[in-house]
């Protein structure tokens, strides 16, 4: 069984449009997270949510909206799609509890974003 | 804020070799820290973490890394890497609340057989 999954995998659209990614965890884990990773590899924390609150919000722009309807799922939309959005987009959780202690953190397979 | 370093950024080995990646973190209060691996085309996987004990962790696939605290350092070694070690190495601390972690640059390994 997959234990972090994410659909989809690769995303191709035009600058401008509106998209959502999706993520699901069955670990049973309180706390999940959405990282970005650029063409470099750098890898950036975006938001972190821990059993549906948002914990964490690294000042993304607000054409990023996440969305996590139960402690299980962890949505990421985006609006008005530009060029630097192009990234790998990966979907984390933990055992741990955002805001008071960190663990491990267990990755998605990530989704290419590409906008062209 | 937290930073961590990590100063090579592309490593290249024979099989065979021995292997140390470096990685240096800012904040000294934190103990947890964390080595990630992430294969072509795949997630990130965690290799090692340190959180208390013997500075001396053993992680996965013959890994291992040693915590010095006087150092600021955690540095990944294995003594024989193999052509399947070639990924990307991830070197990760959590920030001055304990609420987030803060990624090194990553190293890129690429092992020749």
């Amino acid at each position: 069984d997959t234990a972090v999954s994410q659909t989809p995998k690769y995303l191709v659209t035009q600058m401008g449009n509106d998209k959502s990614i999706k993520c699901e965890q069955n670990l049973g884990h309180d706390t999940m997270y959405w990282y970005k990773q650029d063409s470099k590899k750098f890898l950036k924390i975006m938001f972190s949510y821990n059993n549906k609150e948002l914990i964490i919000n690294e000042t993304v722009p607000n054409r990023f909206s996440p969305k996590s309807p139960d402690k299980a799922h962890l949505n990421l939309h985006i609006n008005s799609l530009e060029l630097g959005d192009s990234a790998v987009y990966f979907c984390a959780s933990s055992p741990g509890v955002a805001g008071t202690s960190v663990d491990t953190q267990y990755f998605g397979p990530g989704t290419r974003l590409t906008v062209l | 804020a937290q930073s961590v370093s990590q100063h090579n950024h592309h490593v290249i080995l024979s099989e065979a070799a021995s292997l140390e990646l470096g990685c240096n973190y800012s904040y000294g209060g934190t103990v947890n820290l964390f080595w990630y691996v992430q294969y072509p085309g795949q997630h990130l996987q965690l290799l090692l973490k340190y959180f208390s004990g013997d500075p001396l962790v053993k992680g996965i696939k013959g890994f291992e890394a040693e915590f010095i605290k006087s150092k600021f350092s955690f540095n990944l070694r294995k003594p024989s890497v193999q052509w399947s070690d070639t990924a990307e190495y991830f070197c990760a601390a959590p920030n001055f609340g304990n609420e987030k972690l803060t990624f090194g640059t990553g190293t890129r390994l690429t092992i020749i057989p």
